[in-house]
């Protein structure tokens, strides 16, 4: 069974440009995540969508980041513009249900200059 | 909103030493409760998982989990540690009665295991 896809692996760009994340989940699940990981913390919940439609979207900054899932398959996470303190790993994660075991890409490293 | 508190940030052990991770979470409600692990270059992995029924979970690579209700805790465990587990370890909770179900995580444990 093919795991989470998430690219790209790593990502250099300087402050106030845009940057692009895609992932596919897992075949059938429903349920799909965006994490941001900040070196030395937990992995933090920014976007959950259950199919294509969003279920919790309240930790993510709006005014910079957005998150789609238009098919209800793959989605993609976008920053723009982008900050110095958004230089973090982007998990993917899929379950195939909410309360599921969650499984996890590799992760998108961002480092912002 | 739940939270997740792992006190122990770094631990190094010596092989063959036993292992506790500390983890209290806190949330009024029922819980789901979790153990990932995260080996050097990996990807996050689950460890163990806490739905119901008996507190004592067993997971993989002989760890174990107890979920203390009282306590708010869900302690990590294994009897003798061995240099392959050195790792990050986190601990995670998602609230049972609302619909959202994503995992909180706790700030995470790196294990450091000496040969």
């Amino acid at each position: 069974e093919a795991g989470v896809a998430q690219s790209p692996r790593y990502k250099i760009i300087e402050k106030r440009q845009s940057v692009a994340f895609w992932c596919n989940p897992i075949s059938g699940h429903a349920t799909l995540y965006w994490y941001q990981q900040i070196l030395g913390q937990g992995p933090k919940l920014l976007i959950q969508f259950q199919n294509n439609g969003v279920v919790d979207d309240s930790q993510l900054p709006k005014d910079r980041f957005s998150a789609e899932r238009l098919k209800g398959v793959d989605s993609t996470l976008k920053i723009q513009p982008a900050k110095l303190e958004d230089s973090a790993v982007y998990l993917c994660a899929s379950s195939l249900e909410p309360a599921g075991e969650l499984f996890f890409g590799e992760g998108s490293r961002l480092t912002v200059l | 909103a739940q939270s997740v508190s792992q006190h122990n940030h770094h631990v190094i052990l010596s092989e063959a030493a036993s292992l506790e991770l500390g983890c209290n979470y806190s949330y009024g409600g029922t819980v789901n409760l979790f153990w990932y692990v995260q080996y050097p270059g990996q990807h996050l992995q689950l460890l163990l998982k806490y739905f119901s029924g008996d507190p004592l979970v067993k997971g993989i690579k002989g760890f174990e989990a107890e979920f203390i209700k009282s306590k708010f805790s869900f302690n990590l465990r294994k009897p003798s540690v061995q240099w392959s587990d050195t790792a990050e370890y986190f601990c995670a909770v998602n609230a049972r009665d609302t619909g959202r179900r994503a995992l909180t995580f706790g700030s995470g444990t790196r294990l450091q295991v000496q040969p």
